[in-house]
């Protein structure tokens, strides 16, 4: 979802049980995905990334989903921890003239974990 | 252990000074970028450089300077003509710009200016 002024969208999950974080990019000619994890206070960690020619991609309980007719990217992660809360947001690497790209960052998604 | 050291963490100016956040990496990153980070925002970028001695405008330079001497450093100026200077400073560094790699981030600075 959007987010409003200053309000992230949120997901609030149990302790254990999995996670799925969505994001929806606007460019068509897109071809790489990256996903990241921020916690206060920190910069960006990156989590995983996919490319365009890909549908799914795993890494160690993450999961992410692309979907090129939608436009549309989730993040999947399996058996959520306390750790796991932070905010969450994707970007997407365009083609912007010649040999260029730009990298576009979504405002992100608020995890919080409950134990 | 190799990464990109931001430094200060925080920072207090006053309005009207200029004011320099470092940027250091050892990760032997071509291309290095600054992001600014507001409140409910995409980051956003300022200034990116893909090699020494040659950098470029981002989306929203006004008010802000770079130089990129060594392949190591990217420090960033932000002047008295940026209008709204509070924020949270990200750096990033990755392998090039050009094709597709992940950018890595530092811990960022955090300006407060009044």
């Amino acid at each position: 979802g959007e987010s409003v002024g200053l309000h992230l969208p949120t997901l609030s999950v149990q302790e254990g049980d999995n996670s799925i974080i969505n994001c929806a990019y606007s460019n068509s000619a897109s071809d790489y995905f990256i996903w990241y994890k921020q916690e206060s206070g920190k910069g960006p960690q990156f989590i995983i990334d996919i490319r365009s020619n890909m549908d799914k991609r795993q890494g160690q309980r993450v999961t992410v989903l692309l979907n090129k007719t939608v436009k549309h990217l989730s993040l999947q992660i399996a058996a959520t921890q306390p750790g796991d809360s932070a905010v969450y947001f994707c970007a997407e690497n365009s083609p912007s003239g010649g040999s260029n790209y730009k990298l576009t960052f979504g405002k992100g998604t608020l995890l919080t974990v409950n134990p | 252990d190799g990464g990109i050291t931001q430094s200060p963490k925080y920072l207090f100016r006053k309005e009207g000074q200029n004011v320099t956040l470092s940027c250091e990496q050892n990760l032997n990153h071509d291309a290095m970028y600054w992001y600014r980070q507001d409140p409910g925002q995409g980051l956003r970028l300022i200034y990116y450089s893909q090699i020494v001695n040659d950098f470029q405008k981002g989306d929203i330079a006004e008010g802000y300077s770079v130089s990129r001497e060594k392949k190591e450093s990217f420090p960033l100026t932000v002047t008295s003509a940026q209008k709204n200077p509070t924020a949270f400073y990200l750096c990033a560094s990755s392998i090039s710009r050009n094709y597709n790699s992940p950018l890595h981030f530092g811990n960022g600075t955090r300006l407060t200016v009044t």
